[in-house]
């Protein structure tokens, strides 16, 4: 079965600081994994993605994340945090392309 | 290009009666997704269309809830006899086809959503 953790519900960090939202996945086969970014009243958009390529993966507004899978983790980063980026942030897994998997949001809180 | 809509945006209700929420997807992709997403939970999968295949319902919660795709493009989501803990924001999103090639996933584009109170 197909499941998906994100430790933190809520992250505070302060403008210009490292961000960091942590996902755990499990699944049963090779998973690929997801990260979207949900804005107030906005539609879900995605950041980033992982389909076996390479586990270093490079989104959009400057996030990235890591494929691990000794520790079947996909760990959300930005070297700086910016204002915009408050928001709702899903981590996503899916092993047979039809059916996805989504964990319960943390919530990024940016302070000025 | 247009994006994936859905319609209403949002909808009150009174308990038992029936709903019909609308997506329209982008043009040419063929699957299409259905979600709920209730106040401080995840995306809850509730059902997927691939093309002409028999779709996947396995997420729906209840025989209340079904959905049906017309001619490919359009899907409807119908909610009968709705209780209040159909409440929630009502996802829909789309994707080119499902190659079996992990590599070559598609990306789903979800649409506003439909914001569903029931009374």
């Amino acid at each position: 079965a197909q499941s998906v953790t994100q430790l933190d519900s809520h992250v505070s960090v302060s403008e210009g600081t490292p961000v960091l939202l942590r996902c755990n996945y499990s699944s049963s086969y090779s998973p690929s994994l997801f990260w979207y970014v949900q804005h107030p009243n906005k539609g879900l958009q995605l950041l980033l993605k992982y389909t076996s390529a390479a586990t270093l993966v490079k989104g959009i507004n400057g996030f990235e994340a890591e494929f691990k899978k000794s520790e079947t983790s996909f760990h959300l980063t930005k070297p700086s945090a910016h204002m915009s980026d408050a928001a709702e942030y899903f981590c996503v897994v899916s092993d047979t392309g039809n059916q996805f998997y989504f964990g319960t949001g943390t919530s990024l809180t940016v302070i000025p | 290009g247009a994006g994936v809509s859905q319609s209403p945006s949002n909808k009150v209700t009174e308990k038992g009666k029936d709903v019909e929420l609308r997506c329209d997807p982008i043009s040419g992709h063929t699957a299409l997704y259905w979600y709920r997403q209730s106040l401080g939970q995840g995306l809850e999968f509730l059902i997927y269309f691939q093309g002409n295949s028999a779709p996947d319902k396995s997420g729906l919660p209840s025989d209340r809830f079904s959905a049906e795709r017309t001619g490919g493009s359009v899907s409807t989501l119908t909610i009968q006899r709705t209780q209040q803990e159909d409440s929630a924001v009502y996802l829909c999103a789309s994707s080119l086809d499902y190659s079996g090639s992990l590599e070559d996933q598609e990306t789903q584009y979800f649409g506003p959503g439909t914001r569903l109170l029931v009374l």
